[in-house]
């Protein structure tokens, strides 16, 4: 099936770092989202994104939808303790209808 | 966004047994979906839930151990059957709204 590489697989930052994180594949995909999962908690959708190009942004969060539409990127700025997480990146494929392909997340740690 | 509730939250099972897991949202959707996340892991498909007819699985999973129902546009149901210790993982409701998949808060669901 589709498959989505997500790096790094983790991070461990300092309060006030920047953070980016990207996802690529080798299938094209039509949309992409970004997840944040704390523990205990279902994924909450942070960042939906749906045109090649595209550059959206929410508070301190920014990502990118690849021109070639088979990558995308999370940017954090200014990281706050409460950025603890696991991020996930997902996306509608070609092929994949409307299942969502996901990729293995992005582990973040900030120290205070 | 759509907010959805799932129950129990969790549950210990023992090796055999079967559990219900439900999921209320608190508006009409067209697509459901069943996600498993085993510990540490990212988020795989289990089955797309119909209204009114049987569920689509995935590859790996049969009707058999992953019952689904899905009366009506707001509600459905997933059973775990039959537990083996492999079984324990977070399972998590999902649902479209407009271009954006949203998801419950997960039920942890370990079984000795």
């Amino acid at each position: 099936g589709q498959q989505l590489n997500q790096s790094p697989q983790s991070m461990f930052i300092q309060e006030g770092e920047d953070v980016s994180m990207n996802c690529t594949s080798s299938s094209i995909f039509n949309t992409w989202l970004w997840y944040k999962q704390e523990p205990g908690e279902g994924p909450v959708l942070l960042i939906a994104l749906y045109k090649a190009g595209e550059l959206t942004s929410n508070g301190r969060l920014t990502a990118q939808f690849g021109i070639t539409r088979k990558d995308s990127f999370l940017n954090i700025s200014a990281s706050i303790p409460s950025d603890v997480g696991i991020y996930f990146c997902a996306g509608h494929s070609k092929t994949s209808g409307s299942r969502l392909t996901f990729g293995e997340g992005t582990q973040l740690t900030v120290n205070p | 966004s759509a907010v959805i509730s799932q129950k129990p939250s969790r549950d210990i099972c023992q090796r055999g047994t079967s559990l219900t897991i439900q999921c209320q949202v608190d508006s009409q959707v067209t697509m459901m979906f069943w996600y498993r996340q085993q510990p540490g892991q990212s988020l795989t498909l289990i089955a797309t839930a119909n209204q009114g007819s049987e569920a689509t699985y995935e590859s790996g999973f049969v009707i058999d151990k992953f019952p689904i129902s899905r009366p009506n546009l707001t509600f459905s149901t997933l059973t775990v059957s039959n537990m083996s210790p492999e079984d324990s993982s977070i399972y998590l409701c999902s649902v479209v709204q407009g271009s954006e998949q949203y998801f419950g808060p997960g039920t942890r669901l370990t079984v000795t």
